[in-house]
């Protein structure tokens, strides 16, 4: 099976931009996870998606938002970029969402550079 | 949600050595999951641990949950170098929410 496949691996933008990331799943797993990960606050959640709709958000402002696809696919939009948005995305995906303790299966990551 | 606090920050040792770090958390957890990470690159699952387990094993990784003391070890013998990367745990309370701390990276010499 393929892994989790996050696009594109390497973004630069500059503040006030917007940005799209995406991430595409293991085959047959229902739930996506977004995670950024800073080498000051570590490895934060994002939020999750399971069937389409979003389950859990962490303490992100509303610039950071997400949405899921029937097929499982999920974007994650930070819109008015900000320099401390730099970041290493992660995307992780489980068959159950994690509410079932159900192992996350990660993908490379999207490192976002904001100028 | 919780986060786990990994220590040490950082843990240098010579290859055929044992490594061992220690995750703390505050409340009560269902599972706990370590993770490890090669620079700047995705995390790799490693184990579960369910809060009524207290040791388990995988290959040459052993892992113990305290839920007393509220943390976990993660020891991993007869280390390579290509163990040498962060290693993550990810407490999981009531929402099942797995909440990372900033993990100890572990550097192993050949």
């Amino acid at each position: 099976k393929a892994g989790v496949t996050q696009t594109p691996r390497y973004l630069i933008k500059t503040r006030g931009q917007q940005v799209t990331l995406s991430c595409s799943p293991i085959s047959g797993h229902r739930s996506v996870s977004w995670y950024q990960q800073t080498p000051g606050q570590g490895l934060q959640f994002l939020f999750e998606y399971f069937s389409e709709t979003q389950r859990n958000k962490g303490n992100f402002p509303g610039r950071f938002s997400g949405r899921q696809f029937s097929n499982s696919r999920s974007e994650m939009n930070v819109s008015t970029l900000e320099l401390g948005d730099s970041a290493l995305y992660l995307c992780a995906s489980s068959l159950f969402p994690t509410i079932g303790t159900d192992t996350q299966y990660f993908g490379p990551g999207t490192r976002l550079t904001v100028l | 949600s919780q986060q786990g606090e990994e220590d040490p920050q950082a843990l240098s040792i010579q290859e055929g050595e044992n490594a061992t770090m220690n995750c703390s958390y505050k409340t009560s957890i269902n599972n706990l999951q370590w993770y490890r990470q090669n620079s700047g690159r995705g995390l790799v699952h490693l184990i579960l641990i369910r809060s009524n387990e207290r040791e388990k094993h995988s290959g040459r990784l052993r892992v113990t949950l305290d839920t007393s003391k509220k943390s976990s070890s993660l020891l991993i013998t007869a280390s390579r170098a290509a163990d040498t990367a962060s290693y993550f745990c990810a407490p999981s309370g009531g929402s099942y929410i797995p909440t990372f701390g900033r993990g100890t990276s572990l550097i192993v010499h050949p």
